[in-house]
């Protein structure tokens, strides 16, 4: 079973610029997790889809942030205009909601630097 | 406001003994709660999960254990190896499939 993909892995950009974050979550899982991690703490949950609506998305920065599941399956997550303290790795998780757990399965992660 | 917090953000063990990471949670209401490993330059991992209707489970090399009087989790580590070097998160569910990690605990195995 393939796992969740992330792309790119490696960011570098300017304030003010913008950066978009991909991610392709494994097959048959409807939940989509976005989570920002900055280096020393733990991942911090941004927005939550259940297929292609969105469930929790209460601490994402929604002025300039914004993230998007279409057709239920890949996802998009924008920052723009970016800030310095947006450097940190964003992941990605998927999970099944069978069984009533919530094992959520990462992506290895873009690591962002804001400079 | 709900939150999940570890003691020790650091544990340095000797290869072979055993770990043990403790964590706190707050929201009496979480009924899941789930231990991920961290390995530099990866995402979590899950490890083990227990529901708030048991107190202890068992995996391989693994233990979690419940204790909800005092809302504490901990996971021990049997015969500690190197490749479990990494940053341990535990991780709360209050429903809804929302959780919240705790800030990780980094264990370092010694040689």
């Amino acid at each position: 079973e393939a796992g969740v993909a992330q792309s790119p892995r490696y960011k570098i950009i300017e304030k003010r610029q913008s950066v978009a974050f991909w991610c392709n979550p494994i097959s048959g899982h409807a939940t989509l997790y976005w989570y920002q991690q900055i280096l020393g703490q733990g991942p911090k949950l941004l927005i939550q889809f259940q297929n292609n609506g969105v469930v929790d998305d209460s601490q994402l920065p929604k002025d300039r942030f914004s993230a998007e599941r279409l057709k239920g399956v890949d996802s998009t997550l924008k920052i723009q205009p970016a800030k310095l303290e947006d450097s940190a790795v964003y992941l990605c998780a998927s999970s099944s909601t069978e069984l009533a757990k919530n094992i959520q399965y990462f992506g290895a992660g873009t690591r962002l630097s804001v400079l | 406001g709900e939150s999940v917090g570890l003691h020790l953000p650091t544990l340095s063990v000797q290869e072979g003994d055993n770990s043990i990471i403790n964590c706190a949670y707050s929201n009496s209401a979480s009924d899941y709660f789930i231990w991920y490993k961290q390995e530099s330059g990866k995402g979590p991992q899950f490890i083990i999960d227990i529901r708030s209707n048991m107190d202890k489970r068992q995996g391989q090399r693994v233990t979690v254990l419940l204790n909800k009087t005092v809302k504490h989790l901990s996971l021990q580590i049997a015969a500690t190896q190197p490749g479990d070097s990494a940053v341990y998160f535990c991780a709360e569910n209050g429903g809804g499939f929302k959780t919240i990690f705790g800030a990780g605990t980094r264990l370092f195995v010694k040689a």
